[in-house]
């Protein structure tokens, strides 16, 4: 069965925290994706990578980085936490076919 | 840039009825065109896509989707709505590369007994 694993279901923050996000897929896709999923605004596209190292900025990057050093592992970087980053975010994989596969999600509250 | 329109929030039917989720989307070449659905709790599953071909696609769980051009809608339908249905349903379009995709804001399914 295909898996897409995020590392925390619930996270808990500080204001000026410095937050990683991590996501692993066992599929050998080469695309990843993180999404912000907000009430009312349904799901949108922070980064994506296409490769190893690659990185192409999403809709709304602003305030968040990513790291992609191994093929299986993609992470999500807010710098500096603000509340407007308190959200839902997911973590999506596929290999060009549209079939995103979708872990189970990150709530992140930041105080 | 393409953007996709669902306009309805949240939807009650009653188990047994049939269900259709409207999705109309915007984009200048043919679409590649998708539903996901969310299980509360759960991460998003792909119900069904359209790349290109007939025009009436099947997808999983009962669903099925209706590609028109003219009205630049894909619609989603199921003919008869069970209970375990309830969840939100997201419609979604790619545009170049079939990956990134752009999607709606979602419609919430509430089934009733």
């Amino acid at each position: 069965d295909v898996k897409v694993t995020q590392s925390s279901r619930y996270l808990v923050k500080r204001t000026g925290e410095k937050v990683f996000l991590e996501c692993v897929q066992d599929m050998d896709h080469e695309n990843m994706f993180w999404y912000r999923q907000d009430p009312g605004l349904g799901l949108r596209l922070i980064y994506f990578s296409y490769d190893v190292k690659m990185k192409e900025k999403g809709d709304i990057p602003e305030g968040y980085s990513v790291s992609r050093e191994k093929k299986e592992r993609f992470s999500l970087i807010l710098e500096s936490a603000s509340t407007n980053q308190t959200s839902m975010y997911l973590c999506a994989s596929d290999t060009n076919t549209g079939e995103l596969f979708f872990g189970e999600g990150s709530r992140l509250t930041v105080l | 840039a393409q953007s996709v329109t669902q306009p309805d929030i949240h939807i009650t039917v009653s188990e047994g009825a049939s269900l259709e989720l409207r999705c109309n989307y915007s984009y200048g070449a043919t679409p590649y065109l998708f539903w996901y659905v969310q299980s509360p709790g759960q991460g998003l599953q792909l119900l069904l896509k359209y790349f290109s071909g007939d025009t009436l696609v099947q997808g999983i769980k009962g669903f099925e989707a209706e590609f028109k051009r003219s009205q630049s809608s894909f619609n989603l339908r199921k003919p008869s709505v069970h209970w375990s249905d309830a969840a939100e349903y997201f419609c979604a379009v790619g545009a170049g590369t079939a990956s990134k995709l752009t999607f709606g804001t979602g419609t919430r399914l509430q089934v009733t007994l």
